[in-house]
């Protein structure tokens, strides 16, 4: 069974510039999550898909957002990029029905550096 | 909003002592998590959880949840190169985010 795919694997951008993220799950989870990675802050968490629509939010401005299709792959987009930004981002993936979750699978994540 | 506390930050430890991280939260939890990262790596879930006073066993590892389901801990018997890493505890909130604790860091002196 593949794990969790995230590309690319990294990223060097400009300050201003967007970005998009992409994450194919575990074959059967349809629950989606993406976090961003900092050393001082730990897992952050950004936002949750569950079968196409946004189930949770974290507390991130309005410049990080996400999607995921009909085939539970997501993608994350960040716009008007900032020094702040570069961060290691994680998709984790999980089953999850009537309340009931199961555990992160966490890709490799994407390595995105904002110079 | 939900807060988990883990702690300590950082823990260095001479190889063959033992190590324990704790988490705590302010609210009852559901369950938790605990996962490892390795530098470099990403996390990789080791065990989930739910029973009040659980405590549960992987070889070096013992995982214990508190009776009154706030907090929880994860030892490590007589530490090994192969535990460096940083492991984090997760819990879910009211919203059914999954929180993650800020992590602890575990460096092993040879």
């Amino acid at each position: 069974k593949a794990g969790v795919t995230q590309t690319p694997r990294y990223l060097i951008k400009t300050r201003g510039q967007q970005v998009t993220l992409s994450c194919s799950p575990i074959s059967g989870h349809r629950s989606v999550s993406w976090y961003q990675q900092t050393p001082g802050q730990g897992l952050q968490f950004l936002f949750e898909y569950f079968s196409e629509t946004q189930r949770n939010k974290g507390n991130f401005p309005g410049r990080f957002s996400g999607r995921q299709f009909s085939n539970s792959r997501s993608e994350m987009n960040v716009s008007t990029l900032e020094l702040g930004d570069s961060a290691l981002y994680l998709c984790a993936s999980s089953w999850y029905s009537a309340g009931l979750r199961g555990e992160a699978f966490f890709g490799q994540g994407t390595r995105l550096t904002v110079v | 909003g939900q807060q988990v506390m883990q702690i300590p930050q950082y823990q260095h430890v001479q190889e063959g002592e033992d190590f324990t991280t704790y988490c705590n939260s302010s609210t009852t939890l559901s369950n938790i998590q605990w996962y490892k990262q390795r530098p470099g790596g990403h996390p990789v879930f080791l065990i989930q959880l739910v029973k009040s006073g659980e405590v549960k066993k992987q070889k070096r590892l013992t995982f214990q949840f508190g009776e009154a389901k706030k907090n929880s801990s994860l030892h490590i018997t007589a530490t090994q190169t192969t535990d460096v890493g940083t492991y984090f505890c997760a819990v879910g909130n009211r919203d059914d985010k999954i929180i993650f604790g800020k992590g602890t860091r575990l460096h092993i002196l040879p």
